[in-house]
C-alpha cells in the first residue's frame, strides 16, 4: 500500500464510450502525475499537476483531458477512444514536481481495454 | 532524450548478489539518482536514491563512483519475489519537466 489508491483496477470501454480514471493520494503532497504504460514500452508521463496547476502535456491527444480539483485528487477523463489506447494508466505523487531528489509513489494502477 | 542506459535483462539463482549498472554519462551536478522496482501489473516502487559514493537502505545498496557517470544497484541474496523491471532515474529533465523512465533491466531469478 503506497497511498495512492487508483479506481477502477479494470476497465474495459467501447471507442463511444466516455469514462473517467480517478486517483487519490493520502500523503499530503502537491504533485500528481499520469502515466501511460503499454505492454512492452517505457513509462511514458502524461500530465503533471504542480499545487492544481497542469504544468505539463506531453503531446497527449485530445481524447484524453486530466482534471485536478485539489491537490488529493487526480482524474483522467477518456471519451472516443481507439484500441491502441489499451495499456495500464498509473498514477503517481510527490512531494512537489521539479525536485531533482523528489520520490514519487504509484498507484496500482487501471488496466484499461479498448475494444 | 534518454539519458540512461541498463541492460535489457539479467538472469540470476536465488541467494546470489545481483548487480544493475546504468550508465548516466550526461548526469548534472544536481542530479540525483534513484532506482524503482516494478512488478507486472503495479506501480513502480522506490528502491533506493543516492548522490555520491554509496548508499545503503535495508533491501539494497547503491555504488555510485566519483565521476558519477554510472551507478550500480546491488540486491544481496536475491529471491523469486525480486524478479522485477528495475529502473535507473537521473534527475528531472528540466526542459522536459518530467522523469524520465526508460526500458528498464528486467530481472529472473531462478530457482
Amino acid at each position: 500500500e503506497t497511498g495512492v489508491t487508483q479506481t477502477p483496477r479494470h476497465l474495459v470501454m467501447g471507442m463511444t464510450n466516455k469514462k473517467s480514471l480517478k486517483c487519490e493520494q493520502h500523503l499530503g503532497h502537491n504533485a500528481m502525475y499520469w502515466y501511460k504504460q503499454s505492454a512492452k514500452k517505457p513509462l511514458e508521463l502524461m500530465f503533471v499537476y504542480n499545487f492544481k496547476e497542469q504544468t505539463e502535456n506531453n503531446s497527449v491527444p485530445s481524447r484524453f483531458s486530466p482534471e485536478c480539483p485539489n491537490s488529493s485528487h487526480l482524474f483522467l477523463h477518456l471519451h472516443t477512444l481507439q484500441p491502441e489506447d489499451s495499456a495500464l494508466y498509473l498514477c503517481a505523487s510527490s512531494q512537489a514536481a521539479g525536485a531533482g531528489d523528489d520520490e514519487q509513489f504509484f498507484g496500482p494502477g487501471t488496466r484499461l481495454t479498448v475494444l | 532524450l534518454a539519458k540512461t542506459t541498463q541492460p535489457i535483462s539479467m538472469d540470476s539463482y536465488e541467494g546470489q548478489e545481483v548487480n544493475i549498472t546504468c550508465s548516466h554519462n550526461n548526469i548534472a551536478t544536481n542530479d540525483y539518482i534513484t532506482w524503482y522496482q516494478q512488478f507486472p501489473s503495479q506501480g513502480p516502487r522506490f528502491i533506493i536514491q543516492g548522490y555520491k559514493t554509496k548508499v545503503t537502505n535495508e533491501v539494497a545498496s547503491l555504488f555510485i563512483p566519483a565521476d558519477r557517470k554510472s551507478s550500480t544497484l546491488s540486491l544481496p541474496r536475491v529471491s523469486l519475489s525480486d524478479t522485477a523491471v528495475y529502473y535507473c532515474l537521473v534527475g528531472w529533465e528540466y526542459n522536459f519537466n518530467k522523469f524520465y523512465f526508460g526500458s528498464g533491466t528486467k530481472l529472473n531469478v531462478k530457482p
